[in-house]
């Protein structure tokens, strides 16, 4: 069965820093992997999918993402980390067929300024 | 921004009443979700649908009950409300492919006293 681990519940970063949100995946096949962002009382914002090709995978918002298959990872990522970015965030899996996609728990960013 | 929509956008009701939290999109998508939340927590799965007339459970129980009658519409009903059922319930909505990411609506938050 596929699923995915969010192993922060809370990351910490000052604005103007770099920032990593990470992701572990568990799947049969190839995986499809997403990153999605909410806001308080917001519906989930899509930022950026892994499918094939490229390893890195960039997306809104100055937002990157980078696929390891030999970790089974997908971690979140940015240069330079604004008070804006602050929000919960969620990484998606979906392995081969048409299934729903299966979320991790959740990781929250807090950015200092 | 994803056009897909949800109403009301807010709920308060006393237990025992009958609720249909409307879902609607108008991309064409065959594929639509409902997820229960706790505000700043996980999602839970709690229905599905692969097109009109197609509707299955999630991996969580839930008390309510869905249909597909038409392909932009996904109502979501709950017989009696109890207070057990405040949360807030995301729909969303994907293409078939299977490496299409899925959009979320606003969101509903269900208040039951």
């Amino acid at each position: 069965a596929q699923s995915v681990a969010q192993p922060e519940d809370q990351v910490n970063v000052a604005e103007g820093n770099p920032l990593t949100v990470k992701c572990t995946y568990s799947v049969s096949g190839n995986p499809y992997l997403f990153w999605y962002v909410q806001y308080p009382n917001r519906g989930l914002q899509f930022l950026l999918k892994y499918i094939t090709g490229d390893n890195l995978v960039k997306g809104s918002y100055g937002f990157e993402a980078e696929f390891n298959k030999s970790q089974t990872s997908f971690h979140l990522k940015k240069p330079s980390a604004l008070v804006s970015d602050s929000a919960l965030y969620f990484c998606a899996v979906r392995e081969a067929g048409n299934t729903p996609l299966v979320f991790g728990k959740g990781t929250r960013l807090s950015v200092i300024a | 921004e994803a056009d897909i929509y949800q109403t009301p956008r807010y709920l308060v009701i006393g237990t025992g009443k009958k609720i249909t939290l409307e879902c609607s999109q108008t991309m064409g998508h065959d594929k639509m979700y409902w997820y229960q939340q706790d505000p700043g927590m996980e999602l839970h799965l709690i229905h599905y649908s692969y097109g009109v007339n197609s509707t299955e459970k999630g991996d969580l129980s839930s008390e309510s009950t869905v249909s597909r009658i038409r392909t932009e519409h996904f109502p979501l009903t709950l017989e009696s409300a109890r207070p057990s059922h405040t949360s807030q319930y995301l729909c969303a909505s994907s293409e078939y492919t299977k490496g299409n990411e899925q959009f979320f609506g606003p969101g509903t938050r269900l208040t039951v006293l």
